[in-house]
């Protein structure tokens, strides 16, 4: 099985910072890589597909880079509606997600 | 618009079934890969099983084969999740989640929770 390992767990940062979210493989996924955006009670919101896609209707603050078994998102400034939390997810070989990275304000 | 919603949630003993079902509209439904992921109670998403767009093809997380089943009925746009001899591990929001590759639409979710 394909283990995804997220870090930080949480992130302390403040409005109009620059955050970067790291994701890695266990093995190589090639660029199968979503990531999510989850709010308290909400379901899980499609952000980045195939590691560097941006979903429709996404804020173009969000992007995604990467490949093999490191990647990253990054929000270039930080808003107040980002504060959330964040879940990568491969797509290769069935489907396994992080354990997710929680923004919270500083 | 797409929409998912599930049904079937509640509460049940450990050992006994539950059947959770996914209405779906708003696309063309033979075209898509459909999930189930659940959320235990403050922890992460857990992928749980995965059907083809065509029904051939069925896929379980560890945790859940032999005991849970994938089924899709195109006639009516049903994805059903039936959970047999269920745990109190099992107690989670249960999503329906569309993609043939990531998961682009989700539903809102359904509660079970295992407990005696």
């Amino acid at each position: 099985d394909i283990q995804l390992t997220q870090s930080p767990s949480i992130l302390s940062a403040s409005v109009g910072d620059r955050v970067t979210i790291t994701c890695r493989a266990s093995q190589i996924i090639s660029d199968w890589l979503a990531w999510y955006q989850q709010k308290p009670g909400k379901a899980p919101k499609l952000l980045i597909y195939k590691t560097s896609s941006l979903e429709s209707g996404v804020p173009s603050r969000f992007s995604g880079s990467g490949s093999g078994t490191e990647f990253t998102l990054t929000i270039s400034s930080l808003q107040p509606d980002d504060f959330a939390t964040y879940y990568c997810q491969q797509y290769n070989h069935y489907w396994t997600f992080g354990q997710g990275t929680r923004v919270e304000i500083k | 618009q797409v929409q998912l919603v599930e049904s079937g949630g509640g509460v049940v003993q450990p050992g006994k079934s539950l059947r959770l079902s996914c209405a779906a509209s708003g696309f063309t439904f033979s075209d898509y890969e459909m999930h189930w992921v659940r959320q235990a109670p403050g922890r992460g998403l857990d992928w749980v099983a995965s059907i083809s767009y065509d029904g051939s093809n069925k896929y379980f997380a560890d945790s859940v084969k032999g005991r849970f089943t994938i089924s899709r009925d195109e006639s009516k746009n049903l994805v059903d999740l039936q959970m047999n001899s269920l745990r109190a591990e099992d107690s989670a929001v249960y999503y329906c989640v569309r993609g043939t590759a990531a998961g682009d639409y989700w539903g809102q979710g359904a509660l079970v929770t295992v407990s005696s």
